[in-house]
């Protein structure tokens, strides 16, 4: 039982250039979220999924895009990278209740 | 206003001692929840305890308690015997809404240092 992994876990882009983080769970829960931690800010929410086949955006939705094909998959896509975009990236997921939210390990993203 | 207000600054503590991190948050749900997570410098996010706003007793799992104060909207962890190992960021976060309707909002985290 892995319970949430991620990845790659870090990357080098330059500017333009595009790329996909995946998320996987293996604990059967129908919520999984894509978040974003940058210095003094905490964890801000970047897109959510309730269901497979299901996406909606959360507070920092611009830049990103994101894919829920299979319930135990979670894609967080950038398509044209910026500097701003230089983060960790946690994934996390929970049970249809909603309640507490486990998450993975994170991505570190340097955008040049 | 800020949902989640994490204000003190780096904190320290002796090993074995307690010490208490603060956390207020700001919400007009009745229901709600509130969290604390853990993340060492190793970077990942370790769930540590949960609070409902309908539960009557402060919740403990083992040298974590929360400290909940409804009507003063405070969510405090107390950690108690300190160890090295408890040195970490601490984030506070609150569940608003039920079910696909929730969100969580984390606070900006406090830095604990515990001194050998």
């Amino acid at each position: 039982n892995a319970g949430v992994t991620q990845t790659p876990k870090f990357r080098v882009l330059k500017t333009g250039q595009s790329m996909t983080l995946l998320c996987a769970q293996d604990m059967n829960h129908e919520y999984m979220y894509w978040y974003r931690q940058d210095p003094g800010m905490g964890l801000r929410l970047i897109h959510y999924s309730v269901g497979e086949g299901t996406t909606a955006k959360g507070e920092v939705p611009d830049g990103y895009n994101v894919s829920r094909l299979k319930k135990q998959n979670f894609l967080l896509g950038l398509e044209s990278a910026a500097p701003s975009q230089t983060s960790v990236y946690f994934c996390a997921s929970s049970s249809w209740q909603g309640e507490t939210q486990y998450f993975g390990p994170g991505t570190r993203l340097l955008v040049l | 206003a800020q949902k989640i207000t994490q204000t003190q600054p780096g904190m320290f503590v002796q090993e074995k001692e307690a010490v208490t991190l603060d956390c207020t948050y700001d919400t007009s749900d009745q229901s709600y929840g509130l969290f604390w997570y853990k993340q060492p410098s190793s970077g990942e996010m370790i769930f540590l305890i949960y609070q409902g706003s309908y539960d009557e007793q402060n919740a403990t799992e083992g040298r974590y308690s929360l400290n909940f104060q409804k009507a003063r909207k405070s969510a405090n962890l107390v950690i108690s015997a300190s160890q090295l190992g408890d040195s970490a960021m601490y984030f506070c976060a609150m569940r608003e809404g039920a079910g696909a309707n929730s969100k969580l909002t984390f606070g900006k985290g406090i830095t604990l240092s515990v001194r050998p």
